[in-house]
């Protein structure tokens, strides 16, 4: 079935660890952005990459990092996990990164740094 | 800040009432799409909004942009057991989306 991939589903983290979310889709898309989701603040971006090579910061960048060596995987990392990261990630894609485009979701990765 | 809000953040309805969740923006938007989560899920793409004073329906959804391009809502009829869920809208300010901070709908039977 053609769509987004994140692993893992859930994690649950010491702080100071490094951490890795995968993420992997198979629609081709050329955009793919890594949201978090926290109780009464809605989706907030974290990073973004808008082709192959290329990424960017969003609004909450800080204490994560992201590739995009091709066009299927978008991995984000956490250098070193603190508590304020706890949250719900969410990884999506779009065809090309227009903002006039559909954003396609993944299941999420519930993330607990303790 | 947030760019954009939206209100209420919780809503408690009976089955076969109407629910309506509003957004603002501070700024003008370029387009507005809306976003359904269900409990446990990922958000899935409704619509999208373009034109000034649009309205647009899904069967017992109503969505309009205002004619300012700042503000939106999403009207459900006769609400069912099947709505219940978070509902987001994105507005795209030019060059990036912001997502409001969700309605939780939670529908009583």
């Amino acid at each position: 079935i053609a769509g987004i991939t994140q692993a893992p589903t859930s994690q649950i983290l010491a702080a100071g660890r490094r951490m890795t979310l995968r993420c992997t889709q198979d629609m081709r898309h050329n955009a793919m952005y890594w949201y978090r989701q926290d109780l009464g603040l809605g989706l907030r971006l974290i990073h973004y990459s808008n082709t192959a090579g290329t990424t960017g910061k969003g609004e909450v960048p800080d204490g994560y990092s992201v590739s995009r060596a091709n066009t299927d995987d978008f991995p984000l990392t956490l250098a070193s996990a603190v508590p304020s990261q706890t949250s719900v990630y969410f990884c999506a894609s779009s065809e090309e990164g227009f903002t006039n485009e559909k954003l396609f979701f993944g299941s999420g990765t519930q993330l607990s740094v303790l | 800040g947030q760019q954009v809000m939206q209100i209420p953040q919780y809503q408690h309805v009976q089955e076969g009432e109407d629910f309506t969740t509003y957004c603002n923006s501070s700024t003008t938007l370029s387009n507005i799409q809306w976003y359904k989560q269900r409990p446990g899920g990922h958000p899935v793409f409704l619509i999208q909004l373009v034109k000034s004073g649009e309205v647009k329906k899904q069967k017992r959804l109503t969505f309009q942009f205002g004619e300012a391009k700042k503000n939106s809502s999403l009207h459900i009829t006769a609400t069912q057991t099947t709505d219940v869920g978070t509902y987001f809208c994105a507005g795209n300010t030019g060059n990036q989306f912001y997502f409001g901070t969700g309605t939780s709908l939670t529908v009583i039977p």
